[in-house]
């Protein structure tokens, strides 16, 4: 069975820093998802990623599928990006849906 | 829609009633999934639909749960005989291919159940 963890399980952080949310996974996969949830809110999907590192704006997401991990930055945080990011990933080779890590509550202060 | 439809957005039920969630997916998706997150809980799959293949029912937590895809479009999840651990926001997401191909997952708003 694949095991997602993520850390940290919360982070406070004040405006403008740099924020590094990590995920490790325990199975080989195909693809991993970093989602994103708002309170009260729905999910985005802001990246999905098999290799190397995507950019979006100030959100950065990189992955070494040689040692299972995966991390997600964001860049001169601000307090919008306070939400729920969870790491989601895809096995490889089977037909389940996603296996997810239990989220990393962000909360940027002005 | 561009974009994944869910309805209703919020559910309140009694406890035995049955209750349908729907899912539209984004057009010309194949891949179908429902999760669900209880409060305090991560993300829990339920069932997936991959064109007209049959569905991959292992996520479902009991056989109060069910779910179907009419047309390979509009699919409809029903909880029997409703209990109070079923509350959660029950969540749709489409992609264009079957995960197993490493293909984005879009997600819906989501309902949010409440039986009471």
């Amino acid at each position: 069975k694949n095991e997602v963890e993520q850390s940290p399980q919360n982070l406070t952080a004040q405006e403008g820093e740099f924020i590094t949310i990590n995920c490790s996974y325990s199975v080989g996969i195909s693809a991993l998802h970093w989602l994103q949830q708002h309170p009260g809110g729905g999910i985005v999907s802001l990246f999905m990623l098999s290799s190397g590192k995507k950019k979006h704006g100030r959100l950065i997401a990189t992955i070494n599928i040689q040692e299972k991990h995966s991390s997600l930055h964001i860049t001169a945080s601000h307090p919008r990006d306070s939400a729920v990011y969870i790491c989601a990933v895809i096995p490889g080779g089977g037909a389940d849906g996603l296996t997810f890590g239990k989220g990393t509550h962000l909360i940027i202060q002005p | 829609g561009a974009g994944v439809s869910q309805s209703p957005s919020n559910k309140v039920t009694e406890k035995g009633k049955d209750v349908e969630l729907r899912c539209d997916p984004i057009s010309g998706h194949t891949a179908l999934y429902w999760y669900r997150q209880s409060l305090g809980q991560g993300l829990e799959f339920l069932i997936y639909f991959q064109g007209n293949s049959a569905p991959d029912k292992s996520g479902l937590p009991s056989d109060r749960f069910s779910a179907e895809r009419t047309g390979g479009s509009v699919s409809t999840l029903t909880i029997q005989r409703t209990q109070q651990e079923d509350s959660a926001v029950y969540l749709c997401a489409s992609s264009l291919l079957g995960d197993s191909r490493g293909t984005e997952a879009f997600f819906g708003q989501g309902t949010r159940l409440t039986v009471v």
